[in-house]
């Protein structure tokens, strides 16, 4: 199986800060990975397709970077709205699909 | 406008069964591929199971030989017949739509006794 290490499991941030998550995969698998939010009590909502195309809708100030095994997403000036939980999915040819451990995204 | 509607979750005791559903309107299932997703209270996310437009089916180690994927094109509606549930299968499941693009609001499994 594809181990997808996420990192950090949390940081602290305020609003107009940059904030940069990164995923590790175990092996190769190309540009075969999303970025997701999740808000409490909401299901997730993908933000980035194909590791760095923005979803119809989603601010330009998300963006996704990387292929290969290092992928990062980046939020270049966050907003209130945007503190929640971020997830990465590699969705490769090799099953089963992961997901990263997940990042949180909280208030400084 | 894409919609996807899971039911069936509920209480069942360890060993017991249940059948989720996962209504689709505004696009066809038989298009797409169809994943089922399911989060522990608490937990990340786990993928569990996908369907191919063909028949083609996979599962995650953890579910496999107990949980069946459907769908019937007609209803334009997946399933996810579970078997033998454990309460390690404790969870919150979702659908979604191909590589994640739309999900559903999920249907809550508790497996208790």
């Amino acid at each position: 199986d594809i181990q997808m290490t996420q990192s950090p499991s949390s940081l602290s941030a305020s609003v107009g800060d940059r904030v940069t998550i990164t995923c590790r995969a175990s092996q190769g698998i190309k540009n075969d990975l999303g970025w997701f939010q999740q808000k409490p009590g909401e299901a997730p909502k993908r933000l980035i397709y194909a590791a760095s195309s923005l979803q119809s809708g989603v601010p330009s100030r998300f963006s996704g970077s990387g292929s290969g095994t290092e992928f990062t997403l980046t939020i270049s000036s966050l907003q209130p709205e945007d503190f929640a939980t971020y997830y990465c999915l590699q969705y490769s040819t090799y099953i089963p699909w992961t997901f990263g451990q997940g990042t949180k995204v909280e208030i400084k | 406008e894409v919609q996807l509607v899971e039911s069936g979750g509920g209480l069942v005791q360890p060993g017991g069964s249940l059948r989720l559903s996962c209504a689709a309107s505004g696009f066809a299932v038989s298009n797409n591929y169809m994943n089922w997703v399911r989060q522990a209270p608490g937990k990340g996310l786990e993928w569990v199971s996908v369907i191919y437009s063909g028949e083609t089916t996979y599962y995650a180690d953890s579910v496999k030989g107990r949980f069946t994927i459907s769908r019937d094109n007609s209803k334009n509606t997946v399933y996810l017949q579970m078997n033998s549930l454990k309460t390690g299968d404790t969870a919150l499941y979702y659908c979604a739509r191909g590589w994640g693009s739309e999900w559903g609001q999920g249907t809550l499994v508790t497996v208790s006794s």
